[in-house]
């Protein structure tokens, strides 16, 4: 499978615990994505990468999450001292720097939050 | 920032039918417009885009058309079969950076 995958494809956890989340995009894109989408509501932008540099974050991104691209390949989602508002399902895509940018979504991680 | 409008939340048609479903946008600079199927449990997949600089785009049954004026654009699928049922996002962009998504619209075909 050539398109974008994310691991774990579930994760529950205690509140406060920390998560981690991985996205492999498509190889030849350079960049990447994150949302987070809950139940009856379209994918939210958290931020995003071209290449290993981090190009914008959205004010949804508390100070308790943190992305990384380290090499401008995988990126790794963490969340720290979850919330139970944490819960939802969190997507990465990607796309190339060409064309339109299409974006093309991974599976997703669904975290529930205890 | 965007803020994109979605209508209708649901919609039931019969097998056969067409089925519209409408956005509006807020931002007069956003130039690419994507529509997204997601069906249940399933990633949510690009089936058309069109920028700006178009009015109206065509691949087989489905159709986005785009009026700059109004701020708004529309997904257009006809003959519509039981596999079409699904959620349905559109979604805004200004530039290269980010979408804004809609919140969906739960289209429902019966047989």
């Amino acid at each position: 499978d050539t398109g974008v995958s994310q691991d774990p494809r579930h994760k529950i956890t205690k509140r406060g615990q920390n998560v981690t989340f991985r996205c492999d995009p498509i190889s030849e894109h350079n960049r990447l994505y994150w949302y987070r989408q809950t139940l009856g509501q379209g994918p939210e932008f958290l931020t995003y990468f071209q290449n290993e540099a981090q190009l914008e974050k959205s004010r949804l991104l508390s100070d308790r999450f943190s992305a990384e691209r380290p090499k401008g390949s995988f990126s790794t989602l963490e969340i720290q001292r979850t919330e139970q508002g944490d819960s939802a399902m969190y997507l990465c895509a990607s796309s190339s720097a060409t064309g339109n940018y299409e974006q093309y979504f991974g599976p997703g991680t669904r975290l529930t939050v205890t | 920032g965007e803020n994109v409008e979605q209508h209708p939340s649901t919609l039931s048609v019969q097998e056969g039918d067409s089925a519209v479903i409408k956005c509006t946008y807020s931002d007069s600079a956003s130039n690419y417009f994507p529509w997204y199927k997601q069906e249940l449990g399933k990633r949510p997949q690009l089936i058309i885009d069109i920028r700006s600089n178009v009015g109206e785009k065509k691949d087989q049954r489905i159709a986005v058309t785009l009026n700059k004026t109004a701020k708004h654009f529309s997904l257009h699928i006809t003959e519509t079969q039981p596999e079409d049922s699904a959620v349905y996002f559109c979604a805004a962009r200004e530039g290269y950076s980010t979408l804004t998504f809609g919140k969906g619209t739960m289209l429902l075909v019966s047989p």
